[in-house]
């Protein structure tokens, strides 16, 4: 199985900061790679496919970069709507999994 | 708009049985595939298992292979979980979720709010 690492867990920021995640996969996923934003007690929200594709409706502020084992996740510049947990998930196999969430705080 | 809406979930005592159902709406329900996601309380996000738009292919995650089927009717717009020999580590949030494309796997566009299972005696 793939394992999905990402760094840091915890992330503590202010508003207009810029901030970066990172998603190690185990093995290559290529480009199979998303991301998805939860805040408390909410279902995820995608934000990012195919590791740097936009999802409709979501703010350019948020980029993805990436390929093979290594992946970022940026928020150019920090707003208030952003404070949230994000995860990365693999699809480049059919046992898709994602990784533990980097929950992102109020500096 | 899309609309994902489970339901099903309760209180089941260990080796019990419960069926979740996830009733949609607002697109063509039977040109997509459809995935259960869970999330522990407090935890992160487990995917649990995947069904191709009409059903001819299904896939699981390993800690519920066995256990868990997945299923759907097509004729009533529903996606369904049985879940059998529930164990205290399925406690969790049960999502259901709608694939990005017809014929993808793996981006997972469109979620329900969620239903709890809880397993305990």
């Amino acid at each position: 199985d793939i394992q999905m690492t990402q760094s840091p867990s915890t992330l503590s920021a202010s508003v207009g900061d810029r901030v970066t995640i990172t998603c190690r996969a185990s093995q290559s996923i290529s480009s199979w790679l998303a991301w998805y934003q939860q805040k408390p007690g909410k279902a995820p929200k995608l934000l990012i496919y195919k590791a740097s594709s936009l999802e409709s409706g979501v703010p350019s502020r948020f980029s993805g970069s990436g390929s093979g084992t290594e992946f970022t996740l940026t928020i150019s510049s920090l707003q208030p709507d952003d404070f949230a947990t994000y995860y990365c998930q693999q699809y480049n196999s059919y046992s898709p999994n994602f990784g533990g969430g980097t929950k992102v705080e109020i500096k | 708009q899309v609309q994902l809406v489970e339901s099903g979930g309760g209180v089941v005592q260990p080796g019990g049985s419960l069926r979740l159902s996830c009733a949609a709406s607002g697109f063509t329900f039977s040109s997509y595939g459809m995935h259960w996601v869970r999330q522990a309380p407090g935890k992160g996000l487990e995917w649990v298992a995947f069904i191709r738009y009409d059903g001819s292919n299904k896939y699981y995650a390993d800690s519920v292979k066995g256990r868990f089927t997945i299923s759907r009717d097509n004729s009533k717009n529903t996606l369904y979980l049985q879940m059998n020999s529930l164990r205290a580590e399925d406690t969790a949030v049960y999502y259901c979720a709608k694939e990005v494309g017809s014929t993808s796997f793996g981006t997972l566009k469109s979620w329900g709010q969620g239903t709890l299972v809880t397993v305990s005696s």
